[in-house]
């Protein structure tokens, strides 16, 4: 059975103070692993999927790096509008519902 | 990107009474999506997985019949949560299963409807 555990569950950051959410998982067979950010009462907006170990993926002030056993998803210089909680899934090659983990709930103060 | 919409956004209803909510994929064609609900301050819990012109599969514990699923084109799927009850008050999210360019599955989410049961 896939599973999926993000850490911290919450995390609070002054604005410009970088940091990394982790999201550890085993799979059999990794066919993707996504990022996703939710926003309070929104549905989660799609990020980035990862494929291999070693790949890593930027977007604005966001880069997702990925292992065999965990990936990363670093905040560089946050601001107050990266506040949101940050969901990890995983897609494996047994079926094509992903598992998602509970989430990291990250606050940036000004 | 892939978009999908949801309709309503948020609806208040009574005790007892139905209420149907729509999920689109608007500018793709989604032979798969998905129904989740969400408690305040929890992860996402899958309810079902709905195919195109077939029945729905509900995950262990969902009532089937309480929680209607059609999903009749390949754009448009529909969850009605017959008689609902104040329990049945959530947070109800949709999904779209799409092909990325390299042929890996990625699900797009609609905006969520709130469902409030008096």
């Amino acid at each position: 059975e896939d599973q999926v555990t993000q850490s911290p569950e919450a995390l609070r950051l002054q604005e410009g103070e970088s940091s990394s959410l982790n999201c550890s998982y085993t799979v059999s067979g990794l066919r993707g692993l996504f990022w996703y950010r939710q926003d309070p009462g929104k549905g989660p907006e799609f990020l980035f999927t990862l494929y291999s170990a070693g790949e890593e993926k930027e977007k604005e002030r966001l880069k997702a790096t990925l292992t065999k056993k965990e990936s990363f998803l670093h905040i560089t210089a946050p601001k107050p509008e990266d506040s949101a909680t940050y969901l990890c899934a995983v897609g494996s090659g047994g079926s094509y519902i992903p598992t998602f983990g509970r989430g990291t709930s990250l606050i940036v103060h000004p | 990107g892939a978009v999908v919409s949801q309709h309503p956004s948020r609806v208040i209803c009574k005790s007892g009474t139905s209420v149907k909510i729509e999920c689109r994929s608007l500018d793709f064609q989604a032979t798969t999506m998905f129904w989740y609900r969400q408690f305040p301050k929890q992860s996402l819990m899958l309810m079902a997985t709905s195919n195109e012109g077939s029945k729905a599969t509900y995950e262990q514990g969902v009532e089937k019949d309480k929680f209607l699923i059609n999903h009749a084109s390949l754009t448009l799927s529909t969850l009605t949560v017959t008689s609902a009850h104040p329990e049945d008050s959530s947070f109800y999210i949709c999904s779209a299963r799409a092909l990325d360019s390299i042929g890996t599955d990625t699900q797009y989410f609609g905006p969520g409807t709130r469902l409030t049961v008096l």
